[in-house]
């Protein structure tokens, strides 16, 4: 079965420097999130999308920026870099219709040099 | 807001123990509860779940019963093995919160031989 896919999978950017991360949802999810791993913590919500239109928002920074396309796919846009981004990026899709399960990619390991 | 409160660890025991990871949540309205694992370098897998009071999720030997009057989703498994070494994640979701998923600190469990 289709699963949730993440790219990269690993990126290494230097502080100020701006980044792109992508996810393509599982076919026929409607509903994508975005997560932010930090070294040992706990994943962090930062923002969501419900058929191409933001849904909701966490604690996602102004220098973060996030989209859904017209495919679903989704695009984590992420400038003037800082140290404390370095995180595991997940991406996480969902049927509206299947109410609560998210199905999660194998995210994307940022660090920030 | 909805917040959830588990057993960190770390948790390490022999092969074949039997495993309790306590999960508390503060939620409104009526959340469901999930537990996801994360294994060394990889994403989030959920393992089981709960939509409602007294439901019992399970999966892999893996068990854990929705309590509303204590608030609580313990997970237990009565014989770990080697392969079930990874950290474990308590999380929440709700309607009223867009179905984001709110998730516990984690707890990394180890299991030796």
């Amino acid at each position: 079965a289709a699963g949730v896919i993440q790219s990269p999978r690993h990126l290494i950017k230097e502080k100020r420097e701006t980044a792109t991360l992508k996810c393509y949802p599982i076919p026929r999810h409607d509903t994508v999130y975005w997560y932010q791993q930090g070294p040992g913590q706990d994943p962090q919500f930062l923002i969501s999308f419900y058929e191409k239109m933001q849904s909701d928002k966490g604690s996602i920074p102004d220098r973060f920026s996030a989209q859904q396309f017209s495919d679903y796919h989704s695009e984590l846009n992420m400038s003037s870099l800082e140290l404390g981004d370095s995180a595991l990026y997940f991406c996480a899709s969902r049927q509206a219709s299947a109410k609560n399960i998210q199905y999660f990619g194998a995210g994307t390991r940022l660090s920030v040099l | 807001g909805n917040s959830v409160t588990q057993m960190e660890g770390p948790v390490t025991l022999s092969e074949e123990a039997f495993l309790t990871i306590n999960c508390t949540y503060t939620a409104t309205g009526y959340p469901s509860l999930f537990w996801y694992v994360q294994y060394p370098g990889e994403g989030l897998q959920l393992l089981l779940k709960a939509t409602k009071a007294d439901d019992k999720g399970s999966n892999k030997g893996f068990e854990a019963t929705y309590r509303k009057e204590t608030t609580s989703f313990h997970l237990e498994k009565g014989s770990v093995q080697v392969s079930d070494s990874a950290v474990y994640f308590c999380a929440l979701s709700s309607g009223g919160s867009n179905y984001k998923l709110t998730f516990g600190k984690g707890t990394l469990l180890t299991v030796n031989p």
